[in-house]
Parts: structure tokens; C-alpha cells; sequence
């Protein structure tokens, strides 16, 4: 079992649409959990930073996490076609990030 | 505040080469770690310097090694490349505050695009 599996999509939506991305992970020892997105060509750009179960809420992204399932959630409102990229889940430990395999996702107009 | 920096951005080997990548960590950043990106694939981490000392290393042969120099820019050298080896190699940067603490946030370069031929 890898140590965080992420829904591999890819996923399309209209724009406007709420767009859901999810994560799971297996090793409860660290707390802290991130969420990357990563344009073409590019390298990964930070967009949430959470260490604690519960949302946290930056603009139209929404950060979610349930320790109890070990599962780790994005939401997107309001989805943009500005948002298609490939989205990566992590898990932070010591002195690493272990990230999900990314999700590609495409808004289109 | 100048981000991450990384040379060069694409590099064509032959296997059995080797092949040297630099980066230059964000401003006010004291650890940096790199990560091969394979195609399709989420970041796989190599290993992490810390006051230039490697800091934890990943499931990469020995023939992956780097270096962290007093400025904190850092190399990652890779003998003896394989075709497996053609990958997005990214560099990244933190603050931490001691060695092997849960990790900050990194801050990556946009990496080397590195095909073994």
C-alpha cells in the first residue's frame, strides 16, 4: 500500500463548477498535510498548508482533513479555467514530503 | 524575494554518463532537497541537505549524491545514468529549524528536464 494514494482522474469540468479532489493516507505518525498544484512545464506551487483535522479556507479552495478516515480533501469553487493543472496531495514526515500520484484536472470554458 | 532557481532546465544524456543539476534555494531558505518526477507521476523524494549535511534520503542508489554549499545553493550528481534516470529532477527549498522536523512547506523550482537516451 502506498503511503498516499490520490485519485488519479484526470477529471473535466465546466467552468463554475464545484470541483472535489481526495487523498488518502496510511501512516497517522505526522500531522501536517499540503496540497500542490502544478501547470505544465512547471514545478509544483504551494496552495494550502493545513497540521490539523477540519477546513481551511483560502479564497475558492477549501483544504479538508479527516484524521479519523485518513482522508485529505480540495475543493474548488467556482472553478476557473486558470485552474487546470495537475493537482498533488502530501503528507508531510521527517525531513520529506510523500505526495499522491497528482490529479490532472481541466476546466473548460 | 527570489525564488528557486534551477540549471538547466533541459539536458540530453547517453546512458552511462554522468550528469550534474544545480539549484539555487529561495532567500532566507537553510535546507534543500531534490525529488525525481517521473512522467504521470507524483514527486519521489532523493534526499534533503540541511546545513549542508544530507539530512534523510529516499529509495535512490548510492550513484544519486549531492552537495550543499555555506550559500545553501546545492548539486545533485547522478553517475552511471540509466534510461530509467529520464525524469523532471526538482529542487526545493525550506526553513527548518533543526534537523529531521516534520517538514515545512517547500518551495520547488520549476526543475531539469533530464532525458537518458
Amino acid at each position: 500500500q502506498k503511503e498516499v494514494e490520490q485519485d488519479p482522474g484526470p477529471l473535466s469540468v465546466p467552468e463554475g463548477a464545484i470541483v472535489s479532489l481526495n487523498c488518502t493516507y496510511s501512516n497517522s505518525a505526522f500531522q501536517y498535510f499540503m496540497w500542490y498544484r502544478q501547470y505544465s512545464r512547471k514545478g509544483p506551487e504551494l496552495l494550502m498548508y493545513t497540521y490539523s483535522s477540519g477546513n481551511k479556507e483560502d479564497g475558492r479552495f477549501t483544504a479538508q482533513v479527516d484524521k479519523s478516515s485518513k482522508y485529505i480533501s480540495l475543493f474548488i469553487r467556482d472553478s476557473q479555467p486558470s485552474d487546470s493543472a495537475t493537482y498533488l496531495c502530501a503528507r508531510s514526515g521527517k525531513g520529506k514530503l510523500t505526495f499522491g500520484q497528482g490529479t490532472i484536472l481541466t476546466v473548460h470554458p | 524575494e527570489t525564488g528557486v532557481t534551477q540549471s538547466p532546465t533541459h539536458l540530453i544524456k547517453t546512458r552511462g554518463q554522468q550528469v550534474t543539476l544545480r539549484c539555487s534555494s529561495q532567500s532566507g531558505h537553510n535546507t534543500v532537497s531534490w525529488y525525481q518526477q517521473a512522467l504521470g507521476q507524483g514527486p519521489q523524494f532523493i534526499f534533503q541537505y540541511y546545513r549542508e549535511e544530507e539530512n534523510g534520503r529516499g529509495n535512490f542508489p548510492p550513484r544519486f549524491s549531492g552537495l550543499q554549499f555555506p550559500n545553501y545553493s546545492s548539486e545533485l550528481n547522478v553517475n552511471a545514468l540509466e534510461l530509467d534516470d529520464s525524469a523532471l529532477y526538482l529542487c526545493a527549498s525550506s526553513l527548518n529549524v533543526r534537523s529531521l522536523a516534520p517538514q515545512a512547506p517547500l518551495h520547488f523550482g520549476n526543475g531539469t528536464r533530464l532525458t537518458v537516451t
